[in-house]
């Protein structure tokens, strides 16, 4: 099984920078991926990690440590519109087939 | 147009009842998906299909099964709703890894609604 954490709830202010992270634990992990998803709506892909590092496009930017079974996803020059909840997904590799588990998100409030 | 569709986008029905939601994509994509989500709990797996005469069992299946009519659709019932299948229900689709460019990241529909009294 896999278990997969991240922080409920998080506030931050408009311009200001925000990292939200993830940990998680799988027997055999494939590739770790971030979306963003507005109340009432349909989550939409940010990022994706398969190798240690760090993932820049644009305001966000998303790191993987697979020994330390880590991720953050950075929003930088916050906006309104970046309150949303933020979905940390594992996608793990067992018996031939890769399907994807989440987290339960991180609800993100930007205020003026 | 959206690439991922979904209807009814709202429905509400009573305990008892067989109820139908569909998915259609235009992505040309092989592999499908159905979740449900629930406040609290995240996004859970109902089902997937790899390809047309693939079906899995996900997290979450007892109470629904699916349907893969062609490539472009599929569907999800449940026999007897019962109120605790009141929940958000979000259909995906992803590319294989062996496509090209693939990379297996899974886009969403826009959701149903399901209210079960």
């Amino acid at each position: 099984g896999q278990n997969i954490d991240q922080p409920t709830e998080m506030t931050a202010t408009e311009g200001a920078i925000v990292q939200i992270n993830c940990t998680y634990q799988t027997s055999g992990f494939n590739g770790l991926f971030w979306y963003q998803q507005h109340a009432g709506e349909a989550p939409t892909f940010l990022s994706y990690n398969v190798l240690d590092g760090l993932e820049e496009k644009g305001r966000f930017s998303s790191f993987l440590s697979r020994s330390k079974g880590y991720s953050y996803l950075l929003l930088k020059e916050l906006q309104m519109k970046d309150s949303a909840s933020y979905l940390c997904a594992v996608r793990d590799r067992n018996s031939g087939y890769s399907t994807l588990t989440f987290g339960k998100g991180t609800m993100l409030l930007v205020s003026p | 147009d959206a690439d991922v569709t979904q209807t009814p986008r709202n429905r509400i029905t009573k305990t008892g009842k067989r109820i139908m939601l569909e998915c259609s994509q235009t992505k040309g994509h092989d592999r499908m998906y159905w979740y449900r989500q629930d406040p609290g709990l995240g996004l859970r797996l109902i089902y997937y299909s790899f390809d047309v005469k693939d079906i899995n069992k996900g997290e979450i299946s007892d109470g629904y099964s699916v349907s893969r009519q062609a490539q472009a659709k599929f569907s999800l019932s449940l026999e007897s709703a019962i109120p605790n299948q009141t929940a958000l229900y979000f259909c995906a689709t992803s590319d294989s890894p062996g496509g090209e460019g693939g990379t297996d990241t899974q886009y969403f529909g826009p959701g149903t609604r399901l209210t079960v009294l």
